[in-house]
C-alpha cells in the first residue's frame, strides 16, 4: 500500500532562514509527487509537481523540491523564508498511469511556524 | 475564474441531521473528489468520481453518500449525522485524459461541526 511519511508536525524558523521540510514516500510504482501549501482557513495550493525529468523541481513562491529515488524521499526547500510563508505543508503520492480515478496519498502535514 | 466552489462554508448540525455539501467546478474537469481532513491526520479520502455517472469508495466513506449527475456538480450526503463526522470537508478536481492527468485543484472547505 502507498504511503507519505512527513516526520516533522511543526517547525519553527527565522525569517530569512533557509527550510527544508522532508517527505519520504513508499509507493508500488513510478510515482507522481506533489507539494501543496494550506493557509489557515484556506483549501489546498499547489506548489509544485514532479513524475519525470529534472529530479530538482521548481514551484510557485520560491520553493524547489528534490526526488531522491534511492531514499524515497521528495524534500521541500526555500533558501530564505518569509514570514507569510507561515503555513501547513502538505506531501501526497499518486499514480502516473491515468485510470483508477487518480487517487492521491497525503501525509499528515507540517505546520511551518515563521519567527520575525 | 472560480475553480472549485463548495457551500456552505461552515455548518452546525446536530445529531442524527443530514445535509448535503455542494461542490461545483467550472474548469470542466472529468475527475472529482470529497476529502475529510481531520488534525493531525492529513487528508482522507471519503468518494471520488471519473466522470458523470460514475462514482466510487475512498479511504473512509462510511456515512456518506454522494452522486454526480454532471461534470461539474459532485455533492456529498450526510444521512445521520453523528459526532465523528465533525470535520473539514474538502472537494477537488482534476482532469485525466489519454496518457496524462493534471494535479488536483480544491475548494475553501466546508467547516462542519455535530453536536
Amino acid at each position: 500500500a502507498q504511503s507519505v511519511t512527513q516526520p516533522d508536525i511543526h517547525i519553527t524558523v527565522s525569517e530569512g532562514a533557509s527550510l527544508e521540510l522532508r517527505c519520504n514516500y513508499s509507493y508500488g510504482a513510478t510515482p507522481y509527487l506533489f507539494w501543496y501549501v494550506q493557509s489557515p482557513g484556506q483549501g489546498l495550493q499547489l506548489l509544485l509537481k514532479y513524475f519525470s525529468g529534472d529530479t530538482l523541481v521548481q514551484g510557485i513562491k520560491g520553493f524547489e523540491a528534490e526526488f531522491k529515488r534511492s531514499q524515497s524521499s521528495f524534500n521541500l526547500r526555500k533558501p530564505s523564508v518569509h514570514w507569510s510563508d507561515a503555513a501547513e505543508y502538505f506531501c501526497a503520492v499518486g499514480p502516473i498511469l491515468t485510470g483508477g480515478g487518480n487517487k492521491l496519498t497525503f501525509g499528515t502535514g507540517t505546520q511551518l511556524k515563521v519567527e520575525l | 475564474n472560480a475553480g472549485v466552489t463548495q457551500t456552505p462554508k461552515f455548518r452546525i448540525l446536530k445529531i442524527g441531521q443530514s445535509m448535503t455539501l455542494q461542490c461545483t467546478q467550472d474548469m470542466n474537469h472529468n475527475y472529482m473528489y470529497w476529502y475529510r481532513q481531520d488534525p493531525g491526520m492529513g487528508l482522507k479520502l471519503i468518494y471520488y468520481s471519473v466522470g458523470a455517472g460514475i462514482t466510487d469508495k475512498g479511504e473512509v466513506p462510511n456515512g456518506y453518500n454522494v452522486s454526480r449527475s454532471t461534470t461539474e456538480d459532485f455533492p456529498l450526503r450526510l444521512e445521520l449525522a453523528a459526532p465523528s463526522q465533525t470535520s473539514v470537508y474538502f472537494c477537488a478536481s482534476s482532469y485525466s485524459g489519454g496518457d496524462s492527468h493534471q494535479p488536483q485543484h480544491f475548494g475553501d472547505g466546508t467547516r462542519l461541526s455535530i453536536l
